[in-house]
């Protein structure tokens, strides 16, 4: 069945540097792909979302990058700050004519002061 | 404020009880649906909405059932039929399948 990988489970970095997660996606008919972050004790947020038409999303320190031939995306932040650590899931859209979405496990991300 | 909201924050039900997970929205969204959330994993879809009076099952139904008689709520009942209940459950709504889904603060539910 389809699925979403993502990786890493967990990434520490230092306040400031730059955070890349990754996910590989099974469909090839999956056309929306979004990107949520949860804090604590709280429902997830969207961050950023992306269409297949598009291959780059920015929005002042985080960008999307698609890549349909190759069936994965990634999250970039920049200048990490301590309000970035949560945990961060990505999704992709099922194939065309159903917009469930089917989520990766979700990357904990820990900014390092 | 609009939002989602989902009550009770933290429940409790013995084996062999059904329970009911409250979620209401007042952001006149028509798509609502109900996740599942255990350690590790991501979110999996137990029932989704498009509309009122209508629902679909999603990927881990069995042993949960919804009701969606009016458009701003969308209770989840989870019955002595599910094995293992014992998770974090949320829920969202959006305009539409693809576009921002608003997510409630989610239940915890626990079988004692």
């Amino acid at each position: 069945g389809e699925n979403v990988e993502q990786h890493p489970s967990t990434l520490s970095v230092q306040e400031g540097d730059s955070a890349v997660i990754k996910c590989t996606y099974s469909d090839s008919a999956s056309n929306y792909f979004p990107w949520y972050k949860q804090e604590l004790g709280k429902g997830p947020q969207l961050i950023i979302d992306i269409r297949s038409n598009v291959g780059e999303k920015k929005d002042q320190r985080i960008a999307v990058t698609l890549n349909k031939t190759a069936k994965h995306f990634s999250l970039h932040i920049t200048e990490t700050q301590p309000e970035d650590s949560a945990v961060y899931f990505c999704a992709a859209s099922k194939g065309l004519g159903n917009y469930q979405l089917i989520w990766g496990a979700g990357t904990k991300l820990i900014i390092k002061p | 404020d609009g939002g989602i909201t989902q009550s009770p924050k933290y429940l409790f039900r013995k084996e062999g009880q059904n329970v009911t997970l409250s979620c209401e929205q007042n952001l006149n969204h028509d798509a609502m649906y109900w996740y599942r959330q255990d350690p590790g994993q991501g979110l999996r879809l137990i029932y989704y909405s498009q509309i009122v009076n209508d629902f679909q099952k999603g990927d881990i139904a069995e042993g949960y059932s919804v009701s969606r008689e009016k458009k701003e709520s969308f209770p989840l009942t989870v019955t002595s039929a599910q094995k293992n209940p014992t998770a974090f459950y949320l829920c969202a709504s959006s305009i539409q399948f693809d576009t921002e889904a608003f997510f409630g603060q989610g239940t915890r539910l626990t079988v004692v």
